[in-house]
C-alpha cells in the first residue's frame, strides 16, 4: 500500500513552459485535492474531486487546471508557468464518511518557475 | 469565512518540557479538526483527528482537546524530545458545505533544544 504518490519531486520550469503535476493514490479515496505551500502561509487550496469525473475550484485556482477520469489519478496541470507559481505543491486524498474525514497527504512536489 | 490561527508562529523549549500548541477558529460549526506534523522538506503526517462531538483524542505522548464554543483546540506534548522539533499545523474541517476540504492555520515551528 503507497498511499499517495506524487511525481516529481523536484522542477525547475522556465516562465510560460506548462507541466503536469501527477498524483495518485491505492486507497480507493473518493475525495482528493491539491494545495500548495508557500512559506510563513498555511495550505492553500488549488482544486479537489469529490470523485471520478467531478472536479472543483478550491481557493487559489488560476492558472491551474486539474482532470479526474480515475478515482486513483487526480493531475495537476500548470497552464502557463508564471514566477508566482513557485511553490511545494501537495496532493491529498481522503476517506470521508457521515462522522469522519482525514486527509494523507504525499510527499510534495517543489516547483520554481524562474 | 472561516479563519484559523496558530499562536505563537515559533517556540523553542528545552527538552522534556510538557508544552501547549494553540489553534483557533472562528465559526464554531466544525465538522472535524485535525492536527498534522511537517518535517522540513517534507510531506504532512495526521497526527489526531478530533471529531465535532469529542472533546479529546489521544496518541502516546500527545493530547488533543477541543472546545467548540470557545473556538478553540490545544495539541499537549508531554515530556518533549529533539525528535518533536517540527511544524505543527491544525486544519478544520466544516463538513458537506465546504465539500470536506480542510481550512488551514499558518503552523508553529516547534524547536525542542538537547
Amino acid at each position: 500500500n503507497a498511499g499517495v504518490t506524487q511525481t516529481p519531486k523536484f522542477q525547475v520550469l522556465k516562465t510560460g513552459q506548462s507541466m503536469t503535476l501527477q498524483c495518485a493514490q491505492d486507497m480507493n479515496h473518493e475525495y482528493m485535492s491539491w494545495y500548495r505551500q508557500d512559506p510563513g502561509m498555511g495550505l492553500r487550496l488549488i482544486h479537489y474531486s469529490v470523485g471520478a469525473g467531478i472536479t472543483d475550484q478550491g481557493e487559489v485556482p488560476n492558472g491551474y487546471n486539474v482532470s479526474r477520469s480515475t478515482t486513483e489519478d487526480f493531475p495537476l496541470r500548470l497552464l502557463s508557468a508564471a514566477p508566482s507559481q513557485t511553490s511545494v505543491y501537495f496532493c491529498a486524498s481522503s476517506y470521508v464518511t457521515s462522522s469522519y474525514n482525514e486527509q494523507f497527504f504525499g510527499p510534495g512536489t517543489r516547483l520554481t518557475v524562474l | 469565512k472561516q479563519e484559523v490561527t496558530q499562536i505563537p508562529a515559533a517556540l523553542s523549549v528545552p527538552e522534556g518540557e510538557n508544552l501547549v500548541l494553540n489553534c483557533s477558529f472562528t465559526d464554531s460549526a466544525i465538522y472535524n479538526l485535525q492536527w498534522f506534523r511537517q518535517d522540513p522538506g517534507k510531506g504532512l503526517t495526521s497526527l489526531l483527528l478530533i471529531q465535532s462531538s469529542q472533546r479529546e483524542q489521544t496518541s502516546g505522548r500527545l493530547n488533543a482537546s477541543l472546545d467548540k464554543s470557545s473556538g478553540r483546540s490545544t495539541l499537549y506534548i508531554a515530556a518533549s524530545q529533539p525528535g518533536d522539533s517540527a511544524t505543527y499545523l491544525c486544519a478544520v474541517d466544516e463538513g458537506e458545505d465546504s465539500n470536506y476540504q480542510l481550512i488551514w492555520g499558518a503552523g508553529t515551528k516547534l524547536i525542542i533544544k538537547p
